[in-house]
């Protein structure tokens, strides 16, 4: 199975809205209701921001949204805050009962 | 809340078998899936596999032919083995819990990590 595919990198200004897109296949992205993204701070674990496409856990801002069209799912971070600089993920169920990692995308607020 | 612990013997020589184990505090381990993620240092994350409870297992294609796991809830652990290693595998290999919907029965996300061990294949 192939990682999904992120942008390496988006940048944005504080107060601005980027969005990082994650494209899959019908197999996984587009199969069902199970991408979650990922942030993850230098040196840090992985914290989950968004799962079952568009749902966000308790304690995660407003600010961190999720979407999907297809087989492609974006999340999208409004009202940019220098704290957002950091590696995000997606992650998704495969039809082969696998999991699958985007490849990740450095965000730079600047 | 969940609290997840890495733990192995440390550097691996090239060919022999990592060894890993995750010990999970602060719940139970039942009806749960657990999961192993690694990072190659500087690059992104690999999905590894998971073990649930029951012994269900599912292992990423890529790893399948080296990849073991275990699961002794009795001592609230998990473990991971992976053989013939090389300088290839050397990374921070994570621990993690499946978030369970109880709705659907499907297990959705990744919702406590470890906070990885680095693992150094070397000789």
């Amino acid at each position: 199975q192939s990682a999904l595919t992120q942008p390496a990198s988006v940048s944005g200004s504080p107060g601005q809205s980027i969005t990082i897109s994650c494209t899959g296949t019908s197999s996984d992205v587009g199969k069902q209701h199970l991408v979650s993204w990922y942030q993850q701070e230098s040196g840090k674990a992985p914290k989950v921001m968004i799962y079952e496409d568009t749902k966000r856990p308790s304690g995660i801002s407003n600010r961190f949204s999720g979407s999907k069209s297809g087989n492609t799912a974006s999340l999208t971070i409004s009202g940019l805050q220098a704290e957002d600089e950091a590696d995000y993920y997606c992650f998704s169920y495969t039809d082969s009962n696998t999991w699958v990692f985007g490849g990740g995308t450095k965000l730079t607020v600047v | 809340q969940v609290q997840l612990q890495e733990s192995g013997p440390g550097p691996v020589k090239p060919w022999e078998t990592l060894s890993l184990t995750c010990t999970v505090s602060g719940g139970s381990m039942s009806n749960y899936c657990w999961s192993w993620i690694r990072q190659p240092p500087g690059k992104g994350l690999e999905w590894i596999g998971y073990i649930c409870s029951n012994g269900g297992t599912s292992i990423s294609p890529s790893l399948r032919s080296r990849v073991t796991t275990s699961v002794d809830t009795s001592k609230s652990q998990f473990s991971l083995n992976l053989s013939s290693v090389t300088a290839a595998d050397t990374a921070v290999y994570y621990c993690a819990k499946y978030h369970y919907d109880m709705s659907t029965t499907l297990h959705t996300h990744l919702d406590f990590w470890g906070q990885g061990t680095l693992v150094t294949v070397s000789s």
